[in-house]
């Protein structure tokens, strides 16, 4: 009953170094989702993959990179880690589909980033 | 772009009160709206998530209403406890952005003994 699992769940980093968060969900859900989420900013979209083989930019896209690798795997990199990078990332995903579902996300348990 | 607004943004009841938080949305096209609690340190916890079509979803002590036109939604919690303490996000989905959560900032929430 795993849901969302994200990997690592801490990092530091030096600036300019860089890494991938990876993420992988078992609920057979067609959409992903990547969020930061800073003190007084709430969580910001910064990419989406509303299906198997598609991504898109989403309110923060900028010094990121995505790979939807499969149904099950949507990971997060950053080529060259800023300090403004420093956040906690959340991974969602959602069955997009309008059958019988609601739409609800389902998040995993974040990954902290600090980059020096 | 869908911007979620929640009032107030901290607050500190005595344990037993009756208390509202309240969520605004500016996009009253919406597809549904979650409500969701997080524990310092923590990832995000489902509350409760109201349709579209729906005017309110209890849960427990919880109960949340949607009213779309006005486009406010409101978090009740019945007799608070300490372990209530936490920060609540309201979060709006809407079509845009393969349906994305747009979240608000929380409400911090104080329960003392």
């Amino acid at each position: 009953n795993a849901g969302v699992t994200q990997t690592p769940k801490f990092q530091v980093l030096k600036t300019g170094q860089s890494m991938t968060l990876q993420c992988a969900q078992d609920m057979n859900h067609n959409s992903m989702y990547w969020y930061r989420q800073d003190p007084g900013m709430g969580l910001r979209l910064i990419y989406y993959s509303a299906s198997e083989g598609t991504t898109d930019k989403g309110e923060v896209p900028n010094g990121y990179n995505v790979s939807r690798l499969n149904k099950r795997e949507f990971s997060l990199r950053l080529e060259s880690a800023a300090p403004s990078q420093t956040s906690v990332y959340f991974c969602a995903s959602s069955e997009r589909q309008i059958t019988r579902v609601t739409g609800e996300l389902f998040f995993g348990e974040g990954s902290r980033l600090t980059v020096l | 772009k869908q911007e979620v607004t929640q009032i107030p943004a901290a607050l500190s009841v005595p344990e037993g009160e009756n208390l509202v938080l309240n969520c605004s949305f500016t996009d009253s096209a919406i597809y549904n709206l979650q409500w969701f609690r997080q524990d310092p340190g923590k990832g995000l916890t489902s509350l409760l998530l109201i349709q579209s079509s729906q005017r309110e979803q209890t849960s427990g002590r919880l109960n949340a209403s949607l009213d779309k036109s006005s486009g406010r939604s409101t978090l009740y919690i019945a007799a608070s406890q300490p372990g209530d303490s936490a920060t609540y996000l309201c979060a709006a989905q809407n079509s845009n952005s393969g349906y994305a959560l747009n979240f608000g900032k929380g409400t911090s929430l104080l329960v003392t003994p």
